[in-house]
């Protein structure tokens, strides 16, 4: 069965610029969350989407959005891009609310 | 606001050692908690899933306990292995915290010997 896909697995990108992440779920999985990983912070919380809902978003800035499609895949955007978004993107997926979740690799965005 | 802890945040040991890792949240209304291991550069990899209702998980050499009432989790490693050198996440799935999906700590990064 196939894992939790995301692309690109690297990007640099121009501060100013704007960036899409895609993420497709494991089979039959409706939710998906995003976080975003820094060595200062840790793991944080982007946004779940659940049925092409957006159900929760986490405290991050109107430049970073997201959307999911009838067939579960989601995209992150981020838009004008900052030095310190220069992160590791995870993208997870579960069955539902209150089952475990399964990551993919990551996107690892550079902003120079 | 729920808030996890991992302790501590390194540990070395020679291989064969049995080891504890510590996780610890300070609102016992979970859904679950979840334990991954992460290698650097990598994505997250789940190891074990306990939900509210359960006290512990095992799988192979791992063991896993919960007591949701003390806000504590462990994870049991028996006869660490240098291939268990890795960081290991803890995170939680609380209830009563709108806007968030899971709430990660820190992390332990363990590094095993030969």
């Amino acid at each position: 069965k196939a894992g939790v896909t995301q692309t690109p697995r690297y990007l640099i990108k121009t501060r100013g610029q704007q960036v899409t992440l895609s993420c497709s779920p494991i089979s039959g999985h409706r939710s998906v969350s995003w976080y975003q990983q820094t060595p200062g912070q840790g793991l944080q919380f982007l946004f779940e989407y659940f049925s092409e809902t957006q159900r929760n978003k986490g405290n991050f800035p109107g430049r970073f959005s997201g959307r999911q499609f009838s067939n579960s895949r989601s995209e992150m955007n981020v838009s004008t891009l900052e030095l310190g978004d220069s992160a590791l993107y995870l993208c997870a997926s579960s069955l539902e609310q209150g089952r475990g979740y399964t990551f993919g690799s990551g996107t690892r965005l550079t902003v120079v | 606001k729920q808030e996890v802890t991992q302790i501590p945040a390194a540990l070395s040991v020679p291989e064969g050692e049995n080891l504890v890792l510590n996780c610890s949240f300070t609102d016992s209304a979970i859904y679950n908690l979840q334990w991954f291991r992460q290698d650097p550069g990598k994505g997250l990899t789940s190891l074990l899933l306990i939900q509210s209702s359960q006290r512990e998980q095992t799988s192979g050499r791992l063991n896993a306990s919960l007591d949701k009432s003390s806000g504590r989790s462990t994870l049991y490693i028996a006869a660490s292995q240098p291939g268990d050198s890795a960081t290991y996440l803890c995170a939680v799935r609380s209830l009563n915290q709108a806007g968030t999906a899971l709430i990660f700590g820190k992390g332990t990064t363990l590094s095993v010997s030969s």
